[in-house]
């Protein structure tokens, strides 16, 4: 199974800020790496998908990059909507694993 | 629009069965990857089972054997039969599907509490 470890696992930030999560495989693959964004209560919600395409709706402060191993979202001009827990997740091979999550508070 | 909308849960025992739906509107079942998801409270994403458009089955090790994934075209209904149910299976249960393999479209999650 590929072991998916996201980093930090959790980060404060302020308003306007750029924050960027990190994701990193137990072993290597192209591109498939998805990141979504949970809110307490509710479902998640796709935010990136084959490492940096944005899914549509998104705005475009998200963004993804990536591959072989090690793979980041970056958030850029933070705002206080993206309150939440980020997941990294791979869809390379059987099981399906995502990360641990991030979850980001607003300062 | 697209619409998942799970059903099916509930509080049942440790050793019971119990069969989640998810019903499809503004999107095909049988055309697309279909998931179930699992988050246990407070805790991560756990994927559980896929289907393919084809028709394939796979599942995670920690349910393999105990849970089947299917479809019913004619409803555009997904299911999840699960049997031998754990104390650990206490979950919510959220359906997902895309076109391609990541979690694109979500319903609102079911909660399957197994409890003596």
């Amino acid at each position: 199974d590929i072991q998916m470890t996201q980093s930090p696992s959790s980060l404060s930030a302020s308003v306007g800020d750029t924050v960027t999560i990190t994701c990193r495989a137990s072993q290597t693959f192209s591109n498939y790496l998805n990141w979504y964004q949970q809110k307490p209560g509710k479902a998640p919600k796709l935010l990136i998908y084959a490492a940096s395409t944005l899914q549509s709706g998104v705005p475009s402060r998200f963004s993804g990059s990536g591959s072989g191993t090690d793979f980041t979202l970056t958030i850029s001009g933070l705002r206080p909507e993206d309150f939440g827990t980020y997941y990294c997740q791979q869809s390379y091979s059987i099981p399906y694993t995502f990360g641990q999550g991030t979850k980001l508070e607003i300062k | 629009e697209v619409q998942l909308v799970e059903s099916g849960g509930g509080l049942i025992q440790p050793g019971g069965s119990l069969t989640l739906s998810c019903a499809a509107s503004g999107f095909t079942v049988s055309g697309n990857y279909m998931s179930w998801v699992r988050q246990a409270p407070g805790k991560g994403l756990e994927w559980v089972s896929v289907i393919y458009s084809g028709g394939a089955t796979y599942y995670a090790d920690s349910v393999k054997g105990r849970f089947t994934i299917s479809r019913d075209n004619s409803k555009n209904t997904l299911y999840l039969q699960m049997n031998s149910l754990r104390v650990d299976d206490t979950a919510v249960y959220y359906c997902a599907g895309s076109a391609k393999r990541y979690f694109a479209f979500w319903g609102q999650g079911t909660l399957v509490t197994v409890s003596s």
